[in-house]
């Protein structure tokens, strides 16, 4: 079973809004970490938030915030004033409790921001 | 600090040959987890090696195999290749510090792989 969930294959986003990428989890673990990787057309992840799963305040780094909501297993992430620069593949991934070195990742949401 | 790197970053190679990729980690970081990235399966997690030992595995067959060496750096193997096999291959380091749920994974560029 899929255990990460992005609904969104694809959006257009205008430069300097706000867009928020929807990620959904499934897990039974009480202690996990969600991370969400960029992936520009070069081919490289880039890592850009991690959210625990006791962590009480949504993480945020620069532009970049983690919206998480434990009970309905959502990590959302908003990316603000959009850049040219964020047009990429965005990644939302899954760590559960023992799974060494192993991360689950979502399909992924297309990203492409106009002028 | 110099990133994870990964050599070569492109291969071409036919039906039933064999491959093996590196990836030096980040300086420090003493996990490497390899992932594979096709179109149509997506991130597909291989394996992952700490201290020379390899600590989780990923549904792929015997035919992928991988090392770690002392010096953290890694190799992947992968014998009687498949067109299958075509795919994007991806490692990534981390310091993995005991009970670090937030052990945060940083990618390398990748090895682009064609089986012709």
């Amino acid at each position: 079973a899929q255990k990460i969930t992005q609904t969104q294959p694809g959006m257009f986003v205008q430069e300097k809004e706000a867009v928020t990428l929807d990620c959904t989890y499934d897990t039974s673990d009480q202690s996990y970490g969600l991370f969400w990787y960029k992936q520009p057309s070069s081919g490289e992840m880039i890592f850009l938030i991690y959210q625990g799963s006791y962590d009480e305040q949504n993480a945020t780094e620069g532009r970049y915030s983690l919206n998480f909501q434990k009970a309905r297993k959502s990590a959302n992430l908003v990316i603000s004033a959009s850049q040219l620069g964020d047009s990429a593949m965005y990644f939302c991934a899954m760590r559960e409790a023992d799974s060494w070195g192993k991360l689950q990742f979502g399909a992924g949401t297309q990203v492409v921001v106009t002028p | 600090k110099a990133g994870v790197t990964q050599t070569p970053r492109y291969l071409i190679k036919t039906r039933g040959q064999q491959v093996t990729l590196s990836c030096s980690p980040i300086s420090g970081h003493r996990s490497v987890s390899w992932y594979q990235q096709t179109p149509g399966q997506g991130l597909q997690f291989l394996f992952e090696y700490f201290s020379e030992t390899q600590r989780n595995k990923g549904n792929f067959p015997g035919r992928f195999s991988g090392r770690q060496f002392s010096n953290s750096r890694s190799e992947m193997n992968v014998s009687t290749l498949e067109l299958g096999d075509s795919a994007l291959y991806l490692c990534a380091s981390s310091l993995s510090l005991a009970g670090g749920m937030g052990d945060t994974q940083y990618f390398g560029p990748g090895t682009r792989l064609t089986v012709l």
